[in-house]
């Protein structure tokens, strides 16, 4: 069965560094999103994403953040300079019609 | 705007009790309804679903109908196991179609004791 995949499973940074999240979709998905859960709190939107353009995005998903589809097969998520509170588990999630499957994860550290 | 809100956890239930996370929401539109499960160490994977009034979405003994008049999506199984031990995420979507945000529950940490 198709399923989402991430890259790395985990990443641990320092305050101010640049990471790159790296999703890939399923194959014959046209919508993509990330989301973020902070340890013990509620899965939020961060950000979606058609046709090679942002959708919509949340108060979250600020200039330091950014989101590609560098090819036809990946998905990426930028953080430009990390910041302590952006430690959190980030899922990749795509969809073809209205049921979004998600990825297993990347738990990021930001030290 | 939109929110999902799921009764307060933990849940401590024994194995073959019966189960039930209570979901109610708050929604413009008409959105689809969803039950998501985190197992501990891993992602999230779709439980269940149902897009309109009165259906039912089942999956693994998991049961939740979409009652449009108490606007809620309650979680049901009948005999629970060890192996059901999980957080469960209540959600909805409320976009026809197009990319759609999920707005999430807290999420409800179900435990089973054997």
């Amino acid at each position: 069965e198709p399923e989402v995949t991430q890259t790395p499973s985990h990443q641990v940074t320092q305050m101010g560094q640049e990471v790159i999240l790296r999703c890939v979709p399923i194959s014959n998905h046209l919508y993509f999103y990330w989301y973020r859960q902070i340890l013990g709190q509620k899965v939020e939107f961060l950000v979606s994403f058609y046709n090679n353009e942002i959708s919509e995005k949340s108060e979250i998903f600020d200039d330091q953040f950014s989101v590609e589809r560098p090819d036809g097969s990946n998905f990426t998520l930028k953080i430009r300079s990390t910041k302590l509170e952006d430690s959190a588990m980030y899922f990749c999630a795509s969809s073809a019609l209205r049921t979004q499957y998600f990825g297993p994860g990347t738990r990021l550290l930001v030290l | 705007g939109n929110s999902v809100t799921q009764m307060e956890g933990p849940v401590t239930l024994s194995e073959e009790a019966f189960l039930t996370i209570n979901c109610t929401y708050t929604a413009t539109g008409y959105p689809s309804l969803f039950w998501y499960v985190q197992y501990p160490g891993e992602g999230l994977q779709l439980l269940l679903k149902a897009t309109k009034a009165d259906d039912k979405g089942s999956n693994k003994g998991f049961e939740a109908t979409y009652r449009k008049e108490t606007t809620s999506f309650h979680l049901e199984k009948g005999s629970v196991q060890v192996s059901d031990s999980a957080v469960y995420f209540c959600a909805l979507s409320d976009v026809a179609q197009g990319a759609q945000k999920l707005v999430f529950g807290q999420g409800t940490r179900l435990t089973i004791n054997p």
